[in-house]
């Protein structure tokens, strides 16, 4: 198993630019999740989705968008850049064993926004 | 929010010594959580302990969670350079409030 993939790795933009971050996971989980980390902080949920079909916001989660069309995908859009995106953002999985239970991680996508 | 705080925020230790972190938080919880990440890159999931448990091991790892102070403790022993990493505490209501993290600890281990 790959476990949790993330694309792209780094990637820089510029302030009003849109992209999407990619994720996904072989491991049939329900649960996906996408987080920020900013430097010298702990990581802060933006997303969630308990299924295909179905996303809830996080803490944080102004200026970004997610779908979840299938098990195995849930991608994070970024309609508009700004420089206060710019971070790490991690992809996370987990089984449906119980409410918020061990999360696997993807690596990580570095953003910038200049 | 029930977010986690570690610490220390930094520890520097000598191999071969033991390593304790520890994690307070503000509300009740349905599960603590911790774990590793190494310099950029993602975290890895360590141990996770229900609020109905007091003390969990795992290889070289041993956990405690005390509900009534609100906090837990990570004791690495027997500390390895590849131990070194920021470590994160991770606290659960349960419900859609998700997982939240502390800031960590960033944990040295000098040879």
């Amino acid at each position: 198993n790959a476990g949790v993939t993330q694309t792209p790795k780094f990637q820089v933009l510029k302030t009003g630019q849109s992209m999407t971050l990619q994720c996904a996971q072989d491991m049939n989980h329900e649960y996906m999740s996408w987080y920020r980390q900013d430097p010298g902080m702990g990581l802060r949920l933006i997303h969630y989705s308990v299924g295909a079909g179905i996303t809830d916001q996080g803490e944080v989660p102004n200026g970004y968008n997610v779908s979840r069309s299938t098990t195995e995908d849930f991608p994070l859009r970024l309609l508009s850049a700004a420089p206060s995106q710019t971070s790490v953002y991690f992809c996370a999985s987990s089984a449906m064993t119980g409410a918020w239970d061990t999360q696997y991680f993807g690596p990580g996508t570095r953003l910038t926004v200049l | 929010s029930q977010q986690g705080e570690e610490d220390p925020q930094a520890l520097s230790i000598q191999e071969g010594e033991n390593a304790t972190m520890n994690c307070s938080y503000k509300t009740s919880i349905n599960n603590l959580q911790w774990y590793r990440q190494n310099s950029g890159r993602g975290l890895v999931h360590l141990i996770l302990i229900r609020s109905n448990e007091r003390e969990k091991h795992s290889g070289r790892l041993r956990v405690t969670l005390d509900t009534s102070k609100k906090s837990s403790s990570l004791l690495i022993t027997a500390s390895r350079a590849a131990d070194t990493a920021s470590y994160f505490c991770a606290t659960t209501g349960g419900g859609a409030d998700g997982l939240t993290f502390g800031k960590g600890t960033h944990l040295i281990i000098q040879p």
